[in-house]
């Protein structure tokens, strides 16, 4: 089955600059490569997704990279504000394996 | 306007009572889903019903047992409540499989005195 790792677990950066986050994954079937977003209290919501026939999206200021050899795919957030501060979860999806969400990486905007 | 609406958001309970949580969805999905996510803050999947039909049934104890009376809602009834049950349980929805975006309600959390 899929075997999902998220680094780093936790990630505290300036306000202003960059966050990157990586996702790595073991079932090379997987074709959809999602990101979800968990503030303090709140509901997971879904921020950026991609597929497996596209290496790059970009959605403002958060942007998702794939690299199927490797197996992995960051999730990349410019110019970081408060409002950033949450737990980001990937969740790649493969038809052959089960539902699996990272384990999480919880990011802090320092002003 | 809730897209994906679960009651109760709070609750409280004594050991080896039980209890349910509701969920409804008005997007049209045809998919849904239960998560539980502990203190730890993992989330993991416990069911999924596609038009009322069990496809995915994680290991979970059968102490719980998921309940699809119409695809636009998904019950969850869990008997003899233990300590390790508590936690925020999620429910969610989406077009189509795990290949599709998830919307989720907005919890339920539930403790166990």
């Amino acid at each position: 089955g899929e075997n999902v790792e998220q680094h780093p677990s936790t990630l505290s950066v300036q306000e202003g600059d960059s966050a990157v986050i990586k996702c790595t994954y073991s079932d090379s079937a997987s074709n959809y490569f999602p990101w979800y977003k968990q503030e303090l209290g709140k509901r997971p919501q879904l921020i950026i997704d991609i597929r497996s026939n596209v290496g790059e999206k970009k959605d403002q200021r958060i942007a998702v990279t794939l690299n199927k050899t490797a197996k992995h795919f960051s999730l990349h957030i410019t110019e970081t504000q408060p409002e950033d501060s949450a737990v980001y979860f990937c969740a790649p999806y493969s038809s052959a394996s089960k539902i699996i969400f990272g384990s999480g990486t919880r990011l802090s905007i320092r002003p | 306007d809730t897209a994906v609406s679960q009651t109760p958001k709070y609750l409280v309970t004594q050991m080896g009572n039980d209890k349910s949580i509701k969920c409804e969805q008005n997007l049209g999905h045809d998919t849904m889903y239960w998560y539980k996510q502990d203190s730890k803050k993992f989330l993991k999947i416990m069911f999924s019903y596609n038009n009322k039909e069990l496809i995915i049934n994680e290991t979970v104890p059968n102490r719980f047992s998921p309940k699809s009376p119409d695809k636009a809602h998904l019950n969850l009834h869990i008997n003899s409540l233990e300590l390790g049950d508590s936690a925020v349980y999620f429910c969610a929805s989406s077009q189509g499989g795990g290949n599709q975006p998830q919307h989720f309600g907005d919890g339920t959390r539930l403790s166990i005195l």
